[in-house]
């Protein structure tokens, strides 16, 4: 069973500009999680797709981020525009279920913002 | 709200030496408790879990018990391998209303020298 896809896996970019992440849950997942993991502390939940729709975006700064989930499958994060504090692991990672399911990581993307 | 604080690292042992990495929680109600682990360069995997008070989550020689009374779920090893050199997170889901989201403590990085 193939696992949860991320691309790219690193991104240098410089304060301001803008940056997309993508994520390709496990077949038949259907929730999807981005959780932003910055340097030396445990990852925190950006937000939370249950198919296409939105179950929990409370940590999200929607200013600067967005996320997408077009037809309930893969998904997008963007951040527009980037500052330094940004600089962090994104991670994807899906579920079966939101109700506490076991979930599925993928390698993450590293971004660096200088 | 949820949090979890575990015991801060680093933490260097030698090959066949027994681990404990401490893992306490705050949480209304009754979360599910998780052990995840991140090898090098790779994404988080699941490593165990435990669902309600008293079980015993298990997986690879490693063992965590849900001791609510003490609001505990600490990670045990009886003999290191090189190969368990990661980066640990304990983390919970749960706990009180309908949200399921995990609640990750910041993090342990364990170093097994030959």
């Amino acid at each position: 069973e193939a696992g949860v896809a991320q691309s790219p896996r690193y991104k240098i970019i410089e304060k301001r500009q803008s940056v997309a992440f993508w994520c390709n849950p496990i077949s038949g997942h259907a929730t999807l999680y981005w959780y932003q993991q910055i340097l030396g502390q445990g990852p925190k939940l950006l937000i939370q797709f249950q198919n296409n729709g939105v179950v929990d975006d409370s940590q999200l700064p929607k200013d600067r981020f967005s996320a997408e989930r077009l037809k309930g499958v893969d998904s997008t994060l963007k951040i527009q525009p980037a500052k330094l504090e940004d600089s962090a692991v994104y991670l994807c990672a899906s579920s079966l279920t939101p109700r506490g399911d076991t979930q599925y990581f993928g390698p993450g993307t590293r971004l660096t913002v200088l | 709200g949820n949090s979890v604080t575990q015991m801060e690292g680093p933490v260097t042992l030698s090959e066949e030496a027994f681990l404990t990495i401490n893992c306490t929680y705050t949480a209304t109600g009754y979360p599910s408790l998780f052990w995840y682990v991140q090898y090098p360069g790779e994404g988080l995997q699941l490593l165990l879990k435990a669902t309600k008070a008293d079980d015993k989550g298990s997986n690879k020689g490693f063992e965590a018990t849900y001791r609510k009374e003490t609001t505990s779920f600490h990670l045990e090893k009886g003999s290191v391998q090189v190969s368990d050199s990661a980066v640990y997170f304990c983390a919970l889901s749960g706990g009180g209303g309908s949200n399921y989201k995990l609640t990750f403590g910041k993090g342990t990085l364990l170093t097994v020298n030959p």
